[in-house]
């Protein structure tokens, strides 16, 4: 079955460490995009990617960087200079065609030791 | 900036009351409105849709949403919502065919047995 596979489903992680999750489709979606969920704030954009070895800042880039080399990869790496990176992350995926809607992953839950 | 206003953050309801769910939103040109639901330890699941057409968009699960453009509104109802509609909802709005989502800060659903 087609689908967004992100990996680890737990992640725990020491003060100043990076720390990178993994984002990957086999829908054959141009578009990938990350996304931070805390309570009571919806889902924020951190990053996102319209097309391989593009991609561009959401609301709240800061201390977050990504890769896109494959279409099919989307890798999200939380570093040190994220002050409170405690949050569940969110990956999805979207054709380019217009009208199209973003599909999910399970998510990643990240905490600090 | 353009924002999503979701009215409730925590409704309890009885199982076979009627639901209504208000979302609003700050942008006046074209939009793509969506509703996701996230049930209890699942991912993000696409609702419903409206892009052009028929106000009224018909999703799964017996829900259905309402695109009134004079009230820059896209609320979610159900007739008769049952034990299994207890979750997490999301309104989201994309300016134009082509921006990034734009989500509320959800509202928590808990229906009683």
């Amino acid at each position: 079955d087609g689908g967004i596979t992100q990996s680890p489903k737990y992640l725990f992680r020491k003060e100043g460490q990076n720390v990178t999750l993994s984002c990957e489709q086999n829908l054959n979606h141009d578009a990938m995009y990350w996304y931070r969920q805390d309570p009571g704030q919806g889902l924020r954009l951190i990053y996102y990617s319209q097309i391989v070895n593009d991609f561009q800042k959401g609301d709240i880039a800061e201390g977050y960087s990504v890769s896109r080399e494959k279409k099919e990869s989307f890798p999200l790496t939380v570093t040190s200079a994220q002050k409170n990176p405690t949050a569940f992350y969110l990956c999805a995926s979207s054709p380019r065609r217009i009208n199209q809607p973003q599909h999910f992953g399970d998510g990643t839950r990240l905490s600090i030791l | 900036a353009q924002s999503v206003s979701q009215h409730n953050h925590h409704v309890i309801l009885s199982e076979a009351a009627s639901l209504e769910l208000g979302c609003n939103y700050s942008y006046g040109g074209t939009v793509n409105l969506f509703w996701y639901v996230q049930y209890p330890g699942q991912h993000l699941q696409l609702l419903l849709k409206y892009f052009s057409g028929d106000p009224l968009v018909k999703g799964i699960k017996g829900f259905e949403a309402e695109f009134i453009k004079s009230k820059f509104s896209f609320n979610l109802r159900k007739p008769s919502v049952q034990w299994s509609d207890t979750a997490e909802y999301f309104c989201a709005v994309k300016k134009g065919s082509q921006g990034n989502l734009i989500f509320g800060k959800g509202t928590k659903l808990s229906v009683k047995p």
